[in-house]
This record gives structure tokens, C-alpha cells and sequence, in this order.
């Protein structure tokens, strides 16, 4: 029983097109984020949602935009893809953003390799 | 604020050899420290932490890194390694507020036979 899952695995799709990655966690955490990995593998927060509040929102264009139903679920939005989106972004959760350093250990899903044609 | 440097980007090693990865932080507030470890085609897992308490920490598949103030680095070594250990490996730690994970750029532990 998969602790974080992200849907699809791959997403090929056409520039311009809008597109929705899903994530769920069953570890029972309040804190959810997603990440964008390059091909150089640098690894880059975009945002961050705490018991369904936004935490952490970096410097990402308004073309993506994060929903959180309920704790347990994180989706990602992106509108108007660009060859510039195309990378593996992952989902990761933890159990707190606060309370200590150990309920920050991140639990990431497998990733969604995306690529923009 | 706080930051981690690895200071190589790919490390070739022979199989049964050692290795040494190396990882420098900076911060002026308590220091939390971890390696993830990101298997090819896999997300990242947390391979060993170090909060408190003694400076040498070790993970269950042999591995260890040790936290020295002094030189600011928290290094990851492994006495002898295997195919199996071909990952990247990342150094972190967290901001401030110590609700945000810093990563490093990681590195590419290459394991030859």
C-alpha cells in the first residue's frame, strides 16, 4: 500500500495544453508539498499546504496552481504548458511543518515525468 | 540563512571501495541535517538524520555521516559499497522557521564493477 501516490507516472502533451497531476497520501501527515526536479536533478520547492492552508508559495509562474480538497490530497494545475515545465515533479508529505525538525521528514511519491512537446 | 553545499556532482567509485560524499551547510540557529538518498526512476527517502545528540549517525544499509561544527560539513561515507548503492544522494537541512527542507544540489554516486 503505496504511503505517497502521484497519477500518471508519465504525461506527454502538446505546449499550450493544461494538465492536472494528482497526489494522496495515506500516512495520516498535515503537510503536503510538491516539487519540480530539472534534468541535473536540482530539486526545487514550489509550494507547500499545511491542513489544506498554504504555507509555502515560491517564486512559480501563476500558471500552476495547487488545490488541496483535504489534508490527505495535493493536486497540481498547470495551464498553458511550456517546454520549460517539462522536468518530474514530485509530491512529498510530512507529518507537520512545525513541532520539530523530525515531523519535517519528507515521504516522496514516485514522480510524474513530464514532458512537453 | 540556511544553506548545504555538496561539493561534487558525480562520484565514480569502484564496487567494495570506499566512498565519501561531501556536504557543507550554513547556518547561524540549531543545525538539523539529513541525506535523502533517490534511486534511479524513484523519489527520494530519508537515508539518515542528524537532530541531537551524538555526531556520528548511521543508516541501516551502512552508511554514516558525521556532524562536525567545526567544519561545518556533515560528509556521508560508506566503508565499502555496492552496485545497489548507485543513487544521487542529497544533503539537507531546514530553514529558519524549520518548516522548509533545504536540499543540495546532490550527488551522483556511481558504483562500477
Amino acid at each position: 500500500d503505496t504511503a505517497v501516490s502521484q497519477t500518471p507516472k508519465y504525461l506527454v502533451t502538446q505546449m499550450g495544453n493544461d494538465k492536472s497531476i494528482k497526489c494522496e497520501q495515506n500516512l495520516g501527515h498535515d503537510t503536503m508539498y510538491w516539487y519540480k526536479q530539472d534534468s541535473k536533478k536540482f530539486l526545487k520547492i514550489m509550494f507547500s499546504y499545511n491542513n489544506k492552508e498554504l504555507i509555502i508559495n515560491e517564486t512559480v509562474p501563476n500558471r500552476f496552481s495547487p488545490k488541496s480538497p483535504d489534508k490527505a490530497h495535493l493536486n497540481l494545475h498547470i495551464n498553458s504548458l511550456e517546454l520549460g515545465d517539462s522536468a518530474v515533479y514530485f509530491c512529498a508529505s510530512s507529518q507537520g511543518s512545525k513541532g520539530g525538525p523530525s515531523k519535517n521528514i519528507q515521504y516522496f511519491g514516485a514522480g510524474t515525468r513530464l514532458s512537453v512537446l | 540563512a540556511q544553506s548545504v553545499t555538496q561539493l561534487d556532482s558525480q562520484v565514480p567509485v569502484f564496487e567494495e571501495a570506499p566512498v565519501e560524499l561531501r556536504c557543507n551547510y550554513s547556518s547561524s540557529v540549531s543545525v538539523y541535517l539529513f541525506w535523502y538518498v533517490q534511486y534511479p526512476n524513484q523519489g527520494l527517502q530519508l537515508l539518515l538524520k542528524y537532530l541531537s545528540g551524538s555526531t556520528l549517525v548511521e543508516s541501516i544499509n551502512g552508511f554514516e555521516a558525521e556532524f562536525n561544527k567545526s567544519q561545518t560539513s556533515f560528509h556521508l561515507r560508506k566503508p565499502s559499497v555496492h552496485i545497489s548503492d548507485t543513487a544521487e544522494y542529497f544533503c539537507a537541512t531546514l530553514n529558519t522557521g524549520g518548516f522548509k527542507t533545504i536540499f543540495g544540489a546532490g550527488t551522483r554516486l556511481f558504483v562500477k564493477a
